[in-house]
């Protein structure tokens, strides 16, 4: 068991550009969350997916924000024409389909939008 | 809808003494409960979770915290925080659809010797 691994860990870009984010997450694992966290606050749900299908969406996950799950193992969130208020740690976490409540969280990638 | 709020943005206590992070719920289904830690530079890693069970549950590092509805809190208290306990704390509830999680915005526990 190696844990849910992310990459970055930190990227610094600049206001508008595109960045992409990748998590990987225990591999017997089907259920795949994204959260965002900003500075002195909990971490927020944007989305969720089950196997390769994304079940759920927050409406935090505005237009500029895609994330792709395609064989069901690893996932990529985009954020295109970044702004400096999407500056946060872009957190992934893993569970098990029948242990959904034991979500196991990645170290995070931290955002920094100049 | 669910939320969470925790009590005490910032605790300070002295090693060995008793811990107490407050934490009060909001949900319109029977909730699921948990309490995460995360030390710096390191994602959030489970203490415990209720899941409708024993009221009283256990968690790791010696954490426990109890589920009271009729005070709709799940507290979390060790009798004897160590040095090592310092780090930021999550209480968080399940949603509706038991997916995601929602998080209260933290508590900072500071231990000194």
């Amino acid at each position: 068991d190696t844990g849910v691994s992310q990459d970055p860990r930190h990227k610094i870009t600049k206001r508008g550009q595109n960045v992409t984010f990748r998590c990987d997450p225990i591999s017997e694992h089907n259920r795949l969350y994204w959260y965002r966290q900003t500075l002195g606050q909990g971490p927020e749900f944007l989305t969720y997916f089950q196997n390769e299908a994304q079940l759920e969406k927050s409406r935090l996950l505005s237009d500029r924000f895609s994330a792709e799950r395609p064989k069901g193992s690893f996932s990529t969130l985009e954020i295109q024409r970044t702004e400096q208020g999407d500056s946060a740690m872009y957190l992934c976490a893993s569970s098990l389909n029948g242990n959904w409540e034991t979500q196991y969280f990645g170290p995070g990638t931290r955002l920094l939008v100049l | 809808a669910q939320s969470v709020t925790q009590l005490g943005s910032h605790v300070s206590v002295s090693e060995g003494a008793l811990v107490l992070l407050r934490c009060n719920y909001s949900s319109s289904v029977p909730p699921y409960l948990f309490w995460y830690v995360q030390y710096p530079n390191q994602g959030l890693q489970l203490l415990l979770k209720y899941t409708s069970a024993a009221t009283l549950v256990k968690g790791i590092n010696g954490f426990e915290a109890e589920f009271k509805k009729s005070e709709t809190s799940f507290h979390l208290t060790k009798p004897s925080a160590h040095m090592s306990d310092a780090a930021e704390y999550f209480c968080a509830v399940s949603g509706g659809s038991r997916t995601a999680l929602i998080f209260g915005k933290g508590t900072t526990l500071s231990v000194s010797s």
